[in-house]
């Protein structure tokens, strides 16, 4: 089944801690990206891969890091996560043109830092 | 503010009604996108509509888009209780691949 899979799916920490949310696309997508939902803003890109080896910002890149070693993968990284970094993540796939065509979803992670 | 803005925030109406919801947008676009998310769950994609078409249909659901008024609309013809969810538009900006998304409008199909 073609899919895009998250995770974890929930994740509770505290402030400062490290943590990596994984993302992984089994339809050979080039283009990844991850966004955060947050009540009353939508939402929000925070970072986007064209290819293996190519990542760019989003609208809300701070405190995030990304790494795009494999197709397949896109994992987020939070070096030193923050309250206000408590959201929903959704990671996304699509076809080389990215935006330019249907963005397929991933379950979604909800991150609670406190 | 927001690139892609919804109205009506929020819509109650009665199974077999036709539901309308708009999309307002600023900037230049490749296309818009509709998406569907049922409460805390995943995106699903609806239908896309490039900067060059007016109207597509999928179904029971039909879109128009007017690029001099920058806006857009979902049409979703006799609804169902299944069909409550909240719906997203986003914008695909020209020459940048950046997608963004309004706030969305929380659909509620009463039986």
């Amino acid at each position: 089944e073609a899919q895009v899979t998250q995770n974890p799916r929930y994740l509770i920490t505290v402030t400062g801690k490290k943590l990596t949310v994984t993302c992984s696309q089994n339809m050979n997508h080039e283009y990844m990206s991850w966004y955060r939902q947050d009540p009353g803003l939508g939402l929000r890109q925070i970072y986007y891969s064209m290819n293996v080896e190519v990542t760019d910002k989003g609208d809300v890149p701070e405190g995030y890091k990304v790494s795009r070693k494999e197709k397949r993968n896109f994992p987020l990284i939070l070096e030193s996560p923050s309250p206000n970094q408590t959201s929903l993540y959704f990671c996304a796939s699509s076809w080389r043109t990215g935006t330019y065509n249907e963005q397929f979803f991933g379950p979604g992670t909800r991150l609670t830092v406190l | 503010s927001q690139q892609g803005e919804e109205d009506p925030q929020a819509l109650s109406i009665q199974e077999g009604e036709n539901a309308t919801m708009n999309c307002s947008y600023k900037t230049s676009i490749n296309n818009l996108q509709w998406y569907r998310q049922n409460s805390g769950r995943g995106l699903v994609h609806l239908i896309l509509i490039r900067s060059n078409e007016r109207e597509k249909h999928s179904g029971r659901l039909r879109v128009t888009l007017d690029t001099s008024k920058k806006s857009s609309s979902l049409l979703i013809t006799a609804s169902r209780a299944a069909d409550t969810a909240s719906y997203f538009c986003a914008t695909a900006i020209q020459g940048a691949q950046k997608l963004v998304f309004g706030q969305g409008t929380r659909l509620t199909i009463n039986p």
